[in-house]
């Protein structure tokens, strides 16, 4: 199948540091992924549409200023959290549509944890 | 209102027995629909695909109810490894294709 692969899988920061999330597509191209954020017991909120060449789509209520988003190639994005507080404390995933899958159907990168101190 | 919503449960089960999950949405326009099985601590994995007609896979069963907007998986003969929390998902098509997922129902099976 698909596979999606982000880095790093744990990151631990300090308040007010910025943090890079890779999402890479490893063996087909992508020219759109999707940022998700999922709190514990919660569900996977999707933050952000990630178009290759061209700006980022948010959701309502999702900053683009904090949330940064690069889509530079069709097998990489990056979503940059700036100046991160504890309450951007989340799991973060990315996902991948395969262009010879069904239409819809995504696949997830295995996750970032950020916890932010 | 939600996208998608889902009973948060738990479901606690005895091995080998059906249990079943629905899930409804709110865009009468959305066109893909899905399960995913999500472990704790990990991300979602794609349990299967929901098709209007109804699609069996092993123990598990999809159905889509366009009329009620809703879907529903059912697991016959439970296994201790199907505990998990499970995701519906519903693509609204058009433009990028966004997924919007429920907030998952927890599935406990017990021995």
């Amino acid at each position: 199948g698909a596979v999606v692969s982000q880095h790093p899988s744990w990151v631990i920061c300090k308040s007010g540091t910025s943090v890079k999330i890779e999402c890479r597509s490893l063996d087909f191209q992508a020219t759109t992924m999707f940022w998700y954020r999922q709190f514990p017991k919660q569900s996977l909120m999707l933050m952000a549409t990630s178009n290759e060449g061209s700006k980022a789509t948010y959701e309502q209520g999702v900053e683009k200023d904090k949330f940064l988003i690069n889509h530079a190639s069709l097998t990489l994005s990056t979503l940059t959290v700036t100046s991160a507080h504890p309450e951007d404390s989340s799991f973060y995933i990315c996902s991948a549509g395969r262009p010879s899958g069904r239409v819809g159907t995504q696949y997830f990168g295995p996750g970032t944890r950020l916890l932010v101190l | 209102r939600k996208e998608v919503e889902q009973d948060p449960g738990p479901f606690n089960v005895p091995e080998g027995a059906t249990v079943a999950f629905n899930c409804t949405y709110s865009n009468s326009a959305s066109q893909s629909f899905f399960w995913y099985r999500q472990d704790c601590r990990k991300e979602p994995k794609l349990l299967m695909s929901v098709y209007s007609s109804g699609n069996e896979d092993g123990r598990f069963t999809a159905q889509l109810n366009r009329a009620s907007q809703y879907i529903s998986l059912l697991i016959r003969d439970s296994k201790l490894s199907d505990s998990a929390t499970y995701l519906c998902a519903v693509n609204k098509g058009g433009n990028f294709n966004k997924f919007y997922f429920g907030s998952g129902t927890k599935l406990n099976v017990k021995p």
